[in-house]
């Protein structure tokens, strides 16, 4: 079984660009979670796909988006990045049902953005 | 009424002691509380998980204790190792929403040998 992988595992960006996050979810699963860690905080919910549909957004603006693709590995885009997006982001695995995601999530080791 | 108090924001044990970490909640809709351990450079990793249908429940040397009418949940690491130092996040979340996790603001535990 193979586990949640993310790439790259480091990024350096300067203010206005673009970035786009990579995520392998487990083998199996097919719904996937983004979150933002800053350093010393817990993670924040920044949304949610099930089998390639978004299903749930926290509190980021529009210029945060997503995609899931066929095989259930997904994307995280930030456009026009801003200093305070300099942080760990991590992707979640697991297994949704028509009734909702089972209760365990696994997570990726992250990548680290640093904008400068 | 999303967020999820935690503290202490650090704990030093000493070696074979007891560590416990708290955490309250508001949202009463919450069902489902899971504790996370993060090591340096590594993503979460759960460690132990409750529905509100229960008041303990144990795994090995690490217990969560429930208390639904107060709205609160705590981690005990029994017997504390050394290895155990980590940081600690208590999160909840709704199954049948998705179960998009909320979490606290994190605990760092050093466990003195």
């Amino acid at each position: 079984e193979t586990g949640v992988t993310q790439s790259p595992t480091h990024l350096i960006k300067t203010r206005g660009q673009q970035v786009t996050l990579r995520c392998s979810s487990q083998s199996g699963h097919n719904t996937v979670s983004w979150y933002q860690q800053a350093l010393g905080q817990g993670p924040q919910f920044i949304f949610q796909y099930y089998r390639e549909e978004e299903n749930g957004r926290g509190n980021f603006p529009p210029r945060f988006s997503g995609l899931q693709f066929p095989n259930y590995s997904s994307e995280l885009n930030v456009n026009a990045l801003e200093l305070d997006d300099s942080a760990l982001y991590l992707c979640a695995s697991s297994l949704g049902g028509a009734s909702g995601s089972q209760e365990t999530q696994y997570f990726g080791p992250g990548t680290r953005l640093l904008v400068l | 009424q999303q967020q999820v108090k935690q503290s202490p924001q650090s704990l030093i044990v000493q070696k074979g002691g007891i560590s416990i970490i708290n955490c309250a909640y508001e949202n009463t809709a919450f069902d489902y509380f899971p504790w996370y351990q993060q090591f340096p450079g590594k993503g979460p990793a759960l460690l132990i998980a409750i529905r509100p249908d229960v008041s303990e429940k144990k795994e090995g040397r690490f217990t969560i204790s429930f208390n639904k009418s107060a709205k609160q949940f705590s981690l005990h690491i029994m017997d504390s190792q050394p290895g155990d130092s980590a940081t600690y996040f208590c999160a909840a979340s709704m199954i049948p929403y998705g179960n998009k996790l909320v979490f606290g603001a994190g605990t760092i535990l050093r466990v003195k040998s």
